[in-house]
């Protein structure tokens, strides 16, 4: 089936140190996603985007969906304790005439004390 | 508003029980998924509901069926509960497959 590479598995940083990590695919995606999970809640929405090369922030989070429509980052800056957590992309495609997301393993984000 | 809730929140179940999870959303929504979580691995889906009365099957269906009576209302069913289904359960609901998809907290499930 489709598979997202979402790297790296984890992270562990300094507070205020800024973040990368990214997601790649073999399949081309319409929409790039972005969730983030705090322990023992479902995923949040960050953010989505839906055009090639489009580079959107929230904040202080900001991704990017690849000019191929394979891959996409997200940035964070100057971290925060709060910002703990596992980071999961998601692609959109269509399957059976309807649109499903192809979910990446996560990156878990830890804040070094 | 509540968005989406589950029940319940942990279950512990022997091979071979039965048992239902209730997920319920209060936001009008068509969309309802469920999903399942296992470390290491992304969510993948294993049925999802375009609107009320409708069914049908994601990537990991298998042991798994669904009902969709009501709008509000998505069931996920386990006739035969095998160990390989221990995993955190989550559901999900969108106005469309096109939109955002809310997340309700999950059912944390062990199956011994």
């Amino acid at each position: 089936g489709q598979q997202l590479n979402q790297s790296p598995q984890s992270m562990f940083i300094q507070e205020g140190e800024d973040v990368s990590m990214n997601c790649t695919s073999s399949s081309i995606f319409n929409t790039w996603l972005w969730y983030k999970q705090d322990p023992g809640e479902g995923p949040v929405l960050l953010i989505a985007l839906y055009k090639a090369g489009e580079l959107t922030s929230n904040g202080r989070l900001t991704a990017q969906f690849g000019i191929t429509r394979k891959d996409s980052f997200l940035n964070i800056s100057a971290s925060i304790p709060s910002d703990v957590g596992i980071y999961f992309c998601a692609g959109q495609i269509v399957m059976d005439s309807n649109y499903q997301l192809i979910w990446g393993a996560g990156t878990k984000l830890i804040i070094k004390p | 508003n509540a968005g989406v809730t589950q029940t319940p929140k942990f279950r512990v179940l022997k091979t071979g029980q039965s048992m239902t999870l209730l997920c319920a959303q209060d936001m009008n929504h068509e969309y309802m998924y469920w999903y399942r979580q296992d470390p290491g691995m992304g969510l993948r889906l294993i049925h999802y509901s375009v609107g009320e009365g409708t069914t049908a099957k994601g990537e990991v269906p298998d042991g798994y069926n669904v009902s969709r009576l009501k709008k509000q209302n998505f069931l996920l069913g386990l006739e035969s509960a095998a160990p390989s289904q221990t995993s955190v359960y989550f559901c999900a609901s969108s106005y469309s497959g096109l939109h955002t998809q809310y997340f309700g907290p999950g059912t944390r499930l062990t199956v011994l």
